[in-house]
């Protein structure tokens, strides 16, 4: 999805190394989400927003930390990167409104490799 | 751990007919939704299903739910080659709906 874009798309990186993911989103929604997805797997959250000022762990964020640096910018870094990160990382976005029930929308994914 | 759990992991078709995907999950959910995922690229919504709610449809796609059992179907007829992706069932936790949990999906893929 166009409105929701993630740098970078691919990136090579080392153990022990810092990384960030970023993402922003043009399609005005208070809500963003990082997802980690592994080969054959579904997706696993990681940590959500519901604001600026609103920051939620998801059911893995040991090894993650996240920055809401604008209703439209959500980013999340690796502190000292780790092989088993190695993983493919979707940020998403859901509008508030009720009625919408969290359907949710997908960047293109950044490939991390930590080696 | 994951809530939805895909049955069957892997289905291979021919062109034009029908694909099952189900999905099982385990706790009060406040709808089910089903997203599509070609290779490597990030999900698309494809329907939603509230809790209330026992069969939706949209175009190709029927959804039905079964809370009773927990369960959830995603059936694509007359399916082509375009459709061959992986299929991943979402749970919203009820309530707030804050979350959504994933399965581990279905790879589709159909030949043609």
């Amino acid at each position: 999805d166009a409105d929701v874009t993630q740098t970078p798309r691919n990136r090579i990186t080392k153990t022990g190394k810092r990384i960030m993911l970023e993402c922003s989103q043009t399609k005005g929604h208070d809500r963003m989400y990082w997802y980690r997805q592994d080969p054959g797997l579904g997706l696993q959250l990681i940590y959500y927003s519901f604001d600026v000022k609103d920051i939620n762990k998801g059911e893995i964020s040991d090894g993650y930390s996240v920055s809401r640096q604008a209703q439209a910018k959500f980013s999340l870094s690796l502190e000292s990167a780790i092989p088993n990160q190695t993983a493919l990382y979707f940020c998403a976005t859901s509008d508030v409104d009720a009625s919408s029930y969290n359907e949710q929308f997908f960047g293109p994914g950044t490939r991390l490799t930590v080696l | 751990s994951q809530q939805g759990e895909e049955d069957p992991q892997a289905l291979s078709i021919q062109e034009g007919e029908n694909a099952t995907m189900n999905c099982s999950y385990k706790t009060s959910i406040n709808n089910l939704q089903w997203y599509r995922q070609n290779s490597g690229r990030g999900l698309v919504h494809l329907i939603l299903i509230r809790s209330n709610e026992r069969e939706k449809h949209s175009g190709r796609l029927r959804v039905t739910l079964d809370t009773s059992k927990k369960s959830s179907s995603l059936l694509i007829t007359a399916s082509r080659a375009a459709d061959t992706a992986s299929y991943f069932c979402a749970t919203a936790d009820s309530g707030s709906a804050r979350q959504l949990t994933f399965g581990s999906g279905t790879q589709l893929t159909v030949l043609p």
